[in-house]
């Protein structure tokens, strides 16, 4: 078991570029999540899958915000022409539902930096 | 809206001093909650948690229990090290569909230094 694996781990992109980030969950993990964290905050919630399924996207996801599950497994989630204030770090997630605990199981996440 | 706060920080301590770190919570309903922990440069790691009231979460000495009457969940340990400098993150959720946890909400963080 290889934990939750995001690429990349760091991108530097200029305003108004498109950006896509992927997430490779634990392997049977059916739910993914995707958060957003800037500089001292917490990560806020944007979405989660349960295999392919969208089931619930926050408010924050701008309709510049795309993400995808298309086979259950891994996921993408596109940024389209990014502004400054889309920099931040984006944390995928993943779980297993039904099981023990359900416990959130977190990547180390991608930062993005938009100049 | 559900929503959890926890004291600011830095906090500084010494080694082998006691550690508090402060959290409430305001939820309909009764929540599940965590504490996570953020080394620098990693990812988030859950520390631990607790599903209903009076529930003790454990692990690694941090200690935190489930008060429903203070909507609290203070996380605690005996003696820090200076390997337990991080960001504690505070955060609560509830079970969704099928009963498995749902999204997090997270407070925004306390930072601790321990000093040897």
């Amino acid at each position: 078991d290889t934990g939750v694996s995001q690429d990349p781990r760091h991108k530097i992109t200029k305003r108004g570029q498109n950006v896509t980030f992927r997430c490779d969950p634990i392997s049977e993990h059916n739910r993914l999540y995707w958060y957003r964290q800037t500089l001292g905050q917490g990560p806020e919630f944007l979405t989660y899958f349960q295999n392919e399924a969208q089931l619930e996207k926050s408010r924050l996801l701008s309709d510049r915000f795309s993400a995808e599950r298309p086979k259950g497994s891994f996921s993408t989630l596109e940024i389209q022409r990014t502004e400054q204030g889309d920099s931040a770090m984006y944390l995928c997630a993943s779980s297993f539902n039904p099981g023990a605990g359900n416990t959130i199981y977190f990547g180390e996440g991608s930062w993005l930096t938009v100049v | 809206g559900d929503s959890v706060t926890q004291m600011e920080g830095p906090v500084t301590l010494s080694e082998e001093a006691f550690l508090t770190i402060n959290c409430t919570y305001t939820a309909t309903g009764y929540p599940s909650l965590f504490w996570y922990v953020q080394y620098p440069g990693e990812g988030l790691q859950l520390l631990l948690k607790a599903t209903k009231a009076d529930d003790k979460g454990s692990n690694k000495g941090f200690e935190a229990t489930y008060r429903k009457e203070t909507t609290s969940f203070h996380l605690e340990k005996g003696s820090v090290q200076v390997s337990d400098s991080a960001v504690y993150f505070c955060a609560l959720s509830f079970r969704g569909r099928g009963g498995a946890t749902n999204k997090l909400i997270f407070g925004t963080g306390t930072l601790l230094a321990v000093q040897p």
